[in-house]
Parts: structure tokens; sequence; C-alpha cells
């Protein structure tokens, strides 16, 4: 199956930090990356799309120069939430599409951030 | 209006019920059709993918779509602890050769009672 990885799992930082996750795909190559973020009882929110080598389309809302999304290579995405807010405290998910499979995602176990 | 309605549940079932989970949608132009699994503090893992309406079955799980009536169902059958998740229906647009958004339903939580 196609695993996709992410890192840190979880982490607490202070208000004005920047915090940068890491979103690897471990047996294929990603055409696209996406990343989510996950409130509580709530659904996925895309955030953006990132393709290999170019820069990330962001969703409507989402502040570019508050996640800033780096896609370095085929298999590997990288979102940083810089200066970083209580309000900023979430789940946040990627997920990436491999060629051929274009319909479906997988998913990465996600990454929960808390600010303080 | 939301475009993809769920409800957040939960619904608790003894273990060995079957188990039926719903979304409604509003635009008529989605195409693909997904479930997803999602353990507590995990992220989404695929179930089903079906892109016509009918039925389509994999082991104890049943998806269904009715396009005339924009409801898509999962069935559960024997269901077991295991299967307590919360469960994400999504959906999407047909592909015009780039990538199109998928849009979740806020997912149905599950628990099943041994």
């Amino acid at each position: 199956g196609a695993v996709v990885s992410q890192h840190p799992s979880r982490v607490i930082c202070k208000s004005g930090t920047s915090v940068k996750i890491e979103c690897r795909s471990l047996d294929f190559q990603a055409t696209t990356m996406f990343w989510y973020r996950q409130f509580p009882k709530q659904s996925l929110m895309l955030m953006a799309t990132s393709n290999e080598g170019s820069k990330a389309t962001y969703e409507q809302g989402v502040e570019k120069d508050k996640f800033l999304i780096n896609h370095a290579s085929l298999t590997l995405s990288t979102l940083t939430v810089t200066s970083a807010h209580p309000e900023d405290s979430s789940f946040y998910i990627c997920s990436a599409s491999r060629p051929g499979y274009r319909e479906t995602q997988y998913f990465g176990p996600g990454t929960r951030l808390l600010v303080l | 209006q939301k475009e993809v309605e769920q409800d957040p549940g939960p619904l608790s079932v003894p273990e060995g019920a079957i188990v039926s989970l719903n979304c409604t949608y509003s635009n008529s132009a989605f195409q693909y059709f997904m479930w997803y699994r999602q353990y507590s503090r995990k992220g989404p893992e695929l179930l089903m993918y079906t892109y016509s309406s009918g039925n389509k079955e994999d082991g104890r799980f049943t998806a269904q779509v009715d396009k005339s009536s924009k409801y898509i169902s999962l069935f559960i059958r024997d269901s077991q602890p295991s299967d307590s998740a919360t469960y994400l229906c999504a959906m999407k647009l047909r592909s015009s050769g780039g990538y199109q958004k998928v849009t979740f339903g806020t997912g149905t939580k599950l628990q099943v009672i041994p």
C-alpha cells in the first residue's frame, strides 16, 4: 500500500514561534500533496495543494504568508506555521496522490499542534 | 447549505449489528465518492471508492451511491469493536486533467459495543 508519514506527531510551542511539519511519501512518488486542517468534530478543511517544484495553491481564506508550504521533492512537502498563535492550535494532516491513482489520496497520521 | 451533509452521531451499535452510515450532497456534478475511516488522533484511511450509481462490495463493507437522490451510504456487516471510529464520506468532481478538490463530510462517530 501507499504509506505517508508525518513528523512530528505532536508539538507544543510558545506563541510567536514557527513550527515546521514534514510530510513524506515513503514508498511512492507523490505528484501532488495536500495539507488539511481539522478541528474537533469538524470536517477536514483543505488548506493548500502543492505540486513538486511549483508554488502551492492556497484555498480561499488561508494566509500563504502564515502557512508556508514547500514541496521540494516528489516525496517531501513541508508546512511551516509562522509566528504561531493559540488559534493555530489544530490537527494538521497531509495527504498525497500517486501517479495513476489521481482519484485517491493517502493520508498521513496527522500532527497535533498546541500553541500556548 | 453545506455541499455535503453527514450526521455526526455518535452512533452506538452492539457487536454483530449491521451499520448504516449516510451522506447527502447538493452538487449534482460530484462524480467520485469515497468513504474514509479515521481512528482517534490518526489520519483518515481510504475504505471504499466508487464513481457509479449502485453498490460496491468489499468484504464486510458495501458502498451504495444513488446519484438521482444525491445520497450515498456505507454499510458495515457483522460490525466489530475494531470498527469503532469516525467515518467520513468524501466526493469530488470529474477530473478534467488537473486535480479536483475533495469535499469531505463532517464524519459520523461509530461505537461498536462488545
